[in-house]
């Protein structure tokens, strides 16, 4: 059975800080998602990597996929009070996308002035 | 907005009826899946259709089924309803389940008295 499990699974940190979520998975697969979850809302894609070495960015959001080491980071830059949210890696198990896809418990961030 | 409708947003009822939830995939989309989001088992994958047939299922109780129409739309039956079927459902589109991003729609939000 696929387990995805991200770190850490509650975050505070002040505006302006660096910080990073891991998120490992215990099978082989290349294709790692990001989405963002605000309070009582649906979810939001940020970021499809879909092979090895994988780099994307968005804004002060950066996500990294390493295939062999089974671990993705979504690492945040000179964080903002905007960017409080829950953020959830997912794993498509089979590289086909058939199977539908796995999700860890969820980061939840916050962000203090 | 991601171009996912569902319906209804919320819904209550009483233990051992059944309902249908509805989705509407992006325009364009062939594939629609199906996601139940709770406190204790967080985001789970339930059942993937593709352009009308089903691909993939996930962890769907036998109470629960789905289809897709000819126009793609989508609805997911629950039945004989129990308190722990509270939860949030979403359904999410994509143009092919290979390697594609996942949309989300708004959810529908069911409670189970």
């Amino acid at each position: 059975e696929l387990k995805v499990e991200q770190n850490p699974l509650f975050l505070s940190m002040q505006e302006g800080k660096n910080y990073t979520i891991y998120c490992n998975y215990s099978t082989t697969s290349d294709r790692l998602y990001w989405y963002r979850q605000d309070p009582g809302k649906s979810l939001e894609s940020l970021f499809v990597l879909l092979s090895n070495g994988a780099v994307k960015q968005e804004g002060r959001l950066m996500a990294s996929l390493d295939t062999k080491a089974r671990l993705s980071t979504l690492h945040i830059t000179a964080a903002v009070h905007d960017l409080s949210a829950t953020y959830f890696c997912a794993v498509d198990p089979y590289g086909g996308g058939a199977d539908g896809l796995t999700f860890g418990k969820g980061t939840h961030l916050i962000i203090q002035p | 907005d991601s171009g996912v409708t569902q319906t209804p947003k919320h819904l209550i009822t009483a233990t051992g009826q059944r309902v249908t939830l509805r989705c509407s995939p992006r325009s364009g989309d062939l594939s629609v899946y199906w996601y139940q989001q709770s406190l204790d088992q967080g985001l789970q994958f339930l059942i993937h259709y593709y352009n009308g047939e089903e691909r993939a299922k996930g962890n769907i109780l036998e109470r629960f089924s789905a289809q897709q129409f000819p126009d793609l739309h989508s609805e997911l039956n629950l039945s004989s309803l129990e308190l722990g079927d509270s939860a949030l459902y979403f359904c999410a589109s994509s143009v092919v389940p290979v390697g594609d991003t996942q949309y989300f729609g708004p959810g529908t939000r069911l409670t189970v008295l």
